[in-house]
């Protein structure tokens, strides 16, 4: 089974902290994505990537960063955190042509 | 048009009929289509992939493809309380390169006991 993990299930941050959320895959898979999802918006793309050190812009990537060191892990980083950061994050990876496999969530509250 | 559109919802269905989930796409090159379903507080969970044309059936659930209208469905056959949850469809659009997914917006099915 493909197994996606996030380091944190349930996050609290102060407003201009800089935070980083980790992804880990374990099933060897080139791309890794991550979103936002917010009530009434669906499911936002923020950042990809598609091999090591690579990365593209999603739908939403202003305020964001993101990190891909190794093929396995993909990190999210909110450079300061504002109350609009406010979410659920979720990550996923694929390897084409198959669907996308998701991890868990770290729902994020930014005060 | 949007690119992938779910009709309106909630749907609200009795236990053991059938429920219709609809989604239509607009890229007509896609060649994969994919049905996840989510449950209130949980990630999405993928639960159907479709290729071709036709009909493909894992258990209770049934996808239909129908490229030429660009529409895709989910069926789900003697429906249970446990299918209660959003099912969002999701197709790769060509133009957006390297296996990215575009997600309809979802629509939230209730099964009544």
């Amino acid at each position: 089974d493909v197994k996606v993990t996030q380091s944190s299930r349930y996050l609290v941050k102060r407003t201009g902290e800089k935070v980083f959320l980790e992804c880990v895959q374990d099933m060897d898979h080139e791309n890794m994505f991550w979103y936002r999802q917010d009530p009434g918006l669906g499911l936002r793309l923020i950042y990809f990537s598609y091999d090591v050190k690579m990365k593209e812009k999603g739908d939403i990537p202003e305020g964001y960063s993101v990190s891909r060191e190794k093929k396995e892990r993909f990190s999210l980083i909110l450079e300061s955190a504002s109350t609009n950061q406010t979410s659920m994050y979720l990550c996923a990876s694929s390897r084409a042509p198959v669907g996308q496999y998701f991890g868990p969530g770290t729902r994020l509250t930014v005060l | 048009q949007k690119e992938v559109e779910q009709n309106s919802g909630p749907l609200s269905v009795p236990e053991g009929a059938i429920a219709s989930l609809n989604c239509t796409y607009s890229d007509r090159v896609s060649q994969s289509f994919f049905w996840y379903r989510q449950y209130s507080g949980k990630s999405p969970e993928l639960i159907m992939s479709i290729y071709s044309n036709g009909d493909k059936e894992d258990g209770r659930f049934t996808a239909q493809l129908n490229k030429a209208s660009q529409y895709v469905s989910l069926l789900i056959r003697d429906s249970q309380p446990s299918d209660s949850a959003t099912y969002l469809c999701a197709v790769p659009l060509l133009r957006r390169a390297n296996s990215k997914l575009t997600f309809g917006k979802g629509i939230t099915l209730s099964v009544r006991p």
